[in-house]
């Protein structure tokens, strides 16, 4: 059964910080890893999205890599800035599975500090 | 905004009442999904469906039944409403053509049942 878990759960930086996310899947037959944010009370919000032939995706401040073969993906975030406060969660859709859902984690609550 | 909509964004039940959680979609997925959203517990998949005609079960269906009633439209219903369905749900949405697309989700239903 796969398995995603995001360490650390909890992280608070100073605002200007280069910070890394991490995620982790025990089975590598994913057909891709897309990673969310979730302010609070509200809904989720896709980020960067890498299929599985991919090792990285890029958006403004953001980089995803996703090495499938030790399961594992980062998300980067270049100098943070406090509207980059919010959960972020990483899910992996499984592959040769007809209508999988998304497998998530459990998150990484960030805390930007002014 | 081309996107997955859900209805109503709010709700409060009393213990055995019953109700149905609207969502649709117009961005022509063949699969969508039913999630709930607890405390410490990440996201968990209810039911969903990987194409229009079918549906099955997730993770936590018990107490749940849905109804697939379009391309477009998938519902989620509570027949006897418990304490412990007291969650944020979410309906997402995907294409399934060779798993290479992401998920989009709606904004949640947060639902109290007391």
């Amino acid at each position: 059964k796969q398995e995603v878990t995001q360490i650390p759960a909890a992280l608070s930086v100073p605002e200007g910080e280069n910070l890394v996310l991490n995620c982790s899947f025990t089975d590598s037959a994913i057909y891709n890893l897309q990673w969310f944010r979730q302010d609070p009370g509200k809904g989720l919000t896709s980020l960067l999205l890498i299929q599985s032939s991919q090792r990285e995706q890029t958006s403004g401040r953001l980089n995803a890599s996703l090495d499938k073969s030790s399961g594992r993906s980062t998300l980067y975030i270049a100098a943070s800035q406090p509207g980059d406060s919010a959960t972020y969660l990483c899910a992996v859709r499984q592959a040769n599975q007809a209508g999988t859902a998304l497998i998530f984690g459990k998150g990484t609550t960030l805390s930007v500090s002014s | 905004n081309a996107g997955v909509t859900q209805t109503p964004k709010f709700q409060v039940l009393k213990t055995g009442q019953s109700m149905t959680l609207q969502c649709a979609q117009d961005m022509n997925h063949n699969s969508m999904y039913w999630y709930r959203q607890d405390p410490g517990m990440g996201l968990r998949l209810i039911y969903y469906s990987a194409s229009e005609g079918t549906t099955d079960k997730g993770e936590v269906p018990n107490g749940y039944n849905v109804s697939r009633l379009n391309k477009r439209e998938f519902s989620l219903r509570l027949e006897s409403a418990a304490p412990s369905q007291t969650s944020v749900y979410f309906c997402a949405s995907t294409t399934q053509r060779q798993g290479i697309g992401g998920y989009t989700f709606g904004s949640g239903t947060r639902l109290t049942v007391v």
